[in-house]
C-alpha cells in the first residue's frame, strides 16, 4: 500500500459544481498535509496545508482533516474552468514538517463550462 | 506564500555538456531544498535533499556522480547534470520547507517554477 493514495480520477464537474478530492495516508503519524495545484507544464503551487482535525477554508477551497479515519479531503466550489489542473495531496514523511514530501498519484480536474 | 526562484526557466544543450541549475529561496532560509525530476504525464519523483553545510542525500537509483548537488548557502542550491544524454531531458524542479508560525502546521514547501532541460 502507498503511503498516500488519492480515489480515483480524472475528475470531471460542471462550471459552478462543487469538486470533491479525496486522500488517504498509512503512516499514522503524519501530521502535515498539503493540497498543491499543478497546471499542465507548471509546478506544483501549495493551495492548502492543514494539520488539526476538522475542516479548514479558504476563499473556495476547504480541506478536511480526520486523524482517526487517516484521510485528507480537499472540497472546491462554484468550480471555474481555470480550476482544471492536476491535484496532488502531499504529507512530509516520518511525522516532520520540514522532511521530504510524499505524494499520492495525482487527481486530474477537468472542469468544463 | 514564499518564493522560490530558479534559473534558468530552460535550457537546450548538445548531449555530453554539463548544465547547472540553481534554486534560491528569496524570502527566507532553507537549510533543506528538494530536487524533483518530472517527466511528462508522469508523477513528481524526488531526486535528493539538498543540505546546507553537509552532503546531499540521494534516492535510490539517481546517480550521485551525475546529478552533483552543492547547497552552497542557506538560501541556495545548484543542480548540475553532468554529461547530459538525451534521456535527461525532462522537467527539473526544487522545493524548500519555510517555517510557517502562524496556523500550526510547522513547514510548508514551497516549489520553484522549474527549469526544462532539453538534451540534443
Amino acid at each position: 500500500q502507498k503511503e498516500v493514495e488519492q480515489n480515483s480520477g480524472p475528475l470531471s464537474v460542471p462550471e459552478g459544481a462543487i469538486a470533491s478530492l479525496n486522500c488517504t495516508y498509512s503512516d499514522r503519524v503524519s501530521q502535515s498535509f498539503f493540497w498543491y495545484r499543478q497546471y499542465s507544464g507548471k509546478s506544483p503551487e501549495l493551495i492548502m496545508s492543514i494539520y488539526s482535525n476538522g475542516d479548514k477554508e479558504d476563499g473556495r477551497f476547504t480541506a478536511q482533516l480526520n486523524k482517526a479515519s487517516q484521510y485528507v479531503s480537499l472540497l472546491i466550489r462554484d468550480s471555474q474552468p481555470s480550476d482544471s489542473a492536476t491535484y496532488l495531496c502531499a504529507s512530509p514523511a516520518g511525522g516532520t514538517s520540514y522532511g521530504k514530501l510524499t505524494f499520492g498519484q495525482g487527481t486530474i480536474l477537468t472542469v468544463h463550462p | 506564500g514564499a518564493v522560490v526562484s530558479q534559473h534558468p526557466s530552460r535550457v537546450i544543450c548538445k548531449s555530453g555538456t554539463s548544465v547547472k541549475i540553481e534554486c534560491r529561496s528569496l524570502d527566507f532560509q532553507a537549510t533543506t531544498m528538494f530536487w524533483y525530476r518530472q517527466f511528462p504525464k508522469q508523477s513528481l519523483m524526488l531526486m535528493a535533499t539538498s543540505n546546507e553545510g553537509s552532503k546531499a542525500t540521494y534516492e535510490q537509483g539517481v546517480e550521485k556522480d551525475k546529478f552533483l548537488i552543492n547547497h552552497a548557502s542557506l538560501t541556495l542550491s545548484t543542480l548540475t547534470v553532468t554529461s547530459a544524454h538525451p534521456e535527461d531531458s525532462s522537467f527539473y524542479i526544487c522545493s524548500a520547507p519555510k517555517f510557517v508560525p502562524a496556523g500550526g502546521v510547522g513547514n510548508e514547501q514551497f516549489f520553484g517554477p522549474g527549469t526544462r532541460l532539453t538534451v540534443l
